[in-house]
């Protein structure tokens, strides 16, 4: 497709089970993000590639989450052992290159994770 | 702490009227700050963007003032459109990668 493109569109799952979430960005895109976004509040950014590396991984709220990115491509962003506060939805963003001001950042409809 | 702020949760305006949406930053190191546009289930698109070098940039009937000694920015959006309701996002770059982003600002527009 032209955007890129976030599957589930929607997860609920139980407090300790892990979960994938995907994302497609736009083909030739070497930046991609994700984000989290809770009830009310901004987004939160989690990490960021540069081709299939993550220079930042800072943003990750705990060790139980982590991501990779595959041929310049497809990225999966995991949640081990979730908890209700990871309750949000998570927004994956593509951009041509990571320099932000001189590139604008696509972002798709988001994740939905409902943690019970 | 919250870098970037909107402290208007919504916003109702008539069609046709102007809105102004605002935006208040605490980092003087801010330099290039966006605002994005959110309609339900779907992801943020990009509206437009100011450097801190200029104080205006305008885009069709969208307008964005920077006041660098207030540490504030508006978006005007004139005149107002009724697919102009979505929620709008305030966003400040920080470092080449990483956008600071406000809660959103969510735009009513009365028909």
């Amino acid at each position: 497709g032209a955007g890129v493109s976030q599957s589930p569109s929607n997860k609920v799952t139980e407090k300790g089970k892990d979960v994938e979430l995907r994302c497609d960005p736009i083909s030739g895109h070497t930046a991609l993000y994700w984000y989290r976004q809770r009830l009310g509040q901004g987004l939160e950014f989690l990490i960021y590639f540069q081709g299939n590396s993550a220079p930042d991984k800072s943003g990750l709220p705990s060790d139980r989450f982590s991501a990779e990115r595959t041929g310049e491509s497809v990225s999966t962003l995991t949640i081990q052992r979730t908890q209700q506060e990871d309750s949000a939805v998570y927004l994956c963003a593509s951009s041509l290159n990571f320099i932000l001001a001189k590139n604008i950042q696509y972002f798709g409809a988001g994740t939905r994770l409902s943690v019970l | 702490d919250q870098q970037v702020k909107q402290n208007s949760p919504s916003l109702s305006v008539q069609e046709g009227r102007i809105s102004i949406l605002n935006c208040d930053y605490t980092n003087s190191m801010f330099d290039y700050f966006l605002w994005y546009k959110k309609y339900p289930a779907e992801g943020p698109t990009f509206l437009i963007s100011i450097s801190s070098i200029k104080d205006k940039n305008e885009d069709g009937r969208f307008t964005v003032f920077l006041n660098k000694s207030a540490k504030h920015l508006s978006l005007h959006i004139v005149p107002s459109q009724p697919g102009d309701s979505a929620v709008y996002f305030c966003a400040a770059i920080l470092s080449n990668y990483q956008l600071i982003w406000g809660a959103g600002t969510k735009l009513i527009i009365k028909p």
